[in-house]
């Protein structure tokens, strides 16, 4: 089946700065989204990305659907505490297709 | 709030038992999808409905099923439970027009224990 490789697998920070993590997939994707799940939650979507090169912000986060449509990338700016949890990218070819989901990146913010 | 609604929130078996677990979708959504998430796993997709018919099937036990009723609800029902059944199970519901279609919003998730 499809796979989706998301990196880094984890990531200790200090408040106040920057993250990037990004996820790369072995074909096309049509929408790739970006969830966020707390320990013993439900992944919450952060941002949903519906074509090729779009740049789409939502705060402090911003994401990106690759030209080639095989990757994705999040940037969290300014990162404080309640940032920490694990990032997921999913991506999906149509409507009726499952989401294939990244293995997360684990965040960790240092006050 | 997502507005997918899951119960229980946490489910406490031994193995050999059944169990079934509930998901009730956003309001208005016809698509629901169940997912598996054990310990330091991902996500594995399992089964998804669309108004009450099968859609699509992942990597979906034959001990277990599901099914999606008239008023959209959805129950997926685990047998013959072994230890490695132990996991948490999410819901997931999506619009069925548009663009917005092409995203999923989770439930809570139930935690599912087998002793």
């Amino acid at each position: 089946g499809q796979q989706l490789n998301q990196s880094p697998q984890s990531m200790f920070i200090q408040e106040g700065e920057d993250v990037s993590m990004n996820c790369t997939s072995s074909s096309i994707f049509n929408t790739w989204l970006w969830y966020k799940q707390d320990p013993g939650e439900g992944p919450v979507l952060l941002i949903a990305l519906y074509k090729a090169g779009e740049l789409t912000s939502n705060g402090r986060l911003t994401a990106q659907f690759g030209i080639t449509r095989k990757d994705s990338f999040l940037n969290i700016s300014a990162s404080i505490p309640s940032d920490v949890g694990i990032y997921f990218c999913a991506g999906r070819n149509s409507g009726n297709t499952p989401l294939v989901f990244g293995k997360g990146t684990r965040l960790s913010v240092i006050a | 709030d997502s507005g997918v609604t899951q119960t229980p929130k946490h489910l406490i078996t031994a193995t050999g038992q059944r169990v079934t677990l509930r998901c009730s979708p956003r309001s208005g959504d016809l698509s629901v999808y169940w997912y598996q998430q054990s310990l330091d796993q991902g996500l594995q997709f399992l089964i998804q409905y669309y108004n009450g018919e099968e859609r699509a099937k992942g990597n979906i036990l034959e001990r277990f099923s599901a099914q999606q009723f008239p008023d959209l609800h959805s129950e997926l029902n685990l047998s013959s439970l072994e230890l490695g059944d132990s996991a948490l199970y999410f819901c997931a519901s999506s619009p069925s027009v548009g663009l917005a279609g092409y995203t999923q919003y989770f439930g809570p998730g139930t935690r599912l224990t087998v002793l």
